[in-house]
């Protein structure tokens, strides 16, 4: 069975800094894609970037990358440049490639952003 | 393009009570998921639907939780009798097929609190 571990329950940061929310994981599969979800105050959850275990390019969408280290089992989202709207519940997540698509979820980083 | 809708938003019951909620997904999506979220932890896959049959249901409590999906489409989560651990939020997710359920588009949530 897999698991995500999110071991920073919350986090603020200044409008326009950077900021680094950490997640590590557990599996035995070798293929297998992470996620990095957002789910604002009483609204929906939405992705925010998506890497695939078998890429070795961190994937970037605008001003969210990743920090992907397989064999340390590390997936990190840095938000540059962060933003008001950028506060929310983020959430790790694990799915294998073959066979069983649910995704596993961490517990969650509570990220403020102050203005 | 809707999204995933689900209603109703918010519902309080007594405990030994019964409830049920409802999901519409996105037109055209085959696939569709149930997911518990308990306060303070990330969501939890109930079940899993493939058109109309079930592909995991392997943590739901079958006791008192039930689901389905009769003509692929909309479907109805219900429990009964509910307990007071099931205060939770109850998300629905849909994605075009299996193979790209990378793609989850969650709906808004049901509240639902047991007294």
């Amino acid at each position: 069975a897999q698991t995500v571990t999110q071991s920073q329950p919350e986090m603020s940061v200044q409008e326009a800094e950077t900021v680094t929310l950490s997640c590590t994981y557990d599996t035995s599969e070798n293929n297998y894609y992470l996620f990095w979800y957002k789910q604002p105050p009483s609204r929906q959850m939405i992705l925010v970037i998506r890497q695939e275990a078998y890429k070795q390019q961190n994937a970037t969408e605008n001003r969210f990358s990743v920090n992907f280290q397989k064999a340390a089992k590390s997936f990190s989202l840095k938000i540059s440049d962060s933003q008001l709207g950028d506060t929310a519940m983020y959430f790790c997540a694990f799915r294998a490639d073959f066979g069983n698509e649910k995704l596993t979820f961490g517990t969650g980083t509570r990220l403020t952003i102050i203005p | 393009e809707a999204g995933v809708a689900q209603s109703p938003r918010y519902k309080i019951i007594e405990k030994r009570q019964s409830v049920a909620f409802w999901c519409n997904p996105i037109s055209g999506h085959a696939t569709l998921y149930w997911y518990q979220q308990i306060l303070g932890q990330g969501p939890k896959l109930l079940i899993q639907f493939q058109n109309n049959g079930v592909v995991d249901d392997s943590q739901l409590p079958k006791d008192r939780f039930s689901a389905e999906r009769l003509k692929g489409v909309d479907s109805t989560l219900k429990i009964q009798p509910a307990k007071l651990e099931d205060s939770a939020v109850y998300l629905c997710a849909s994605s075009p097929n299996r193979a790209h359920s990378y793609e989850q588009y969650f709906g808004p949530g049901t509240r639902l609190t047991v007294t």
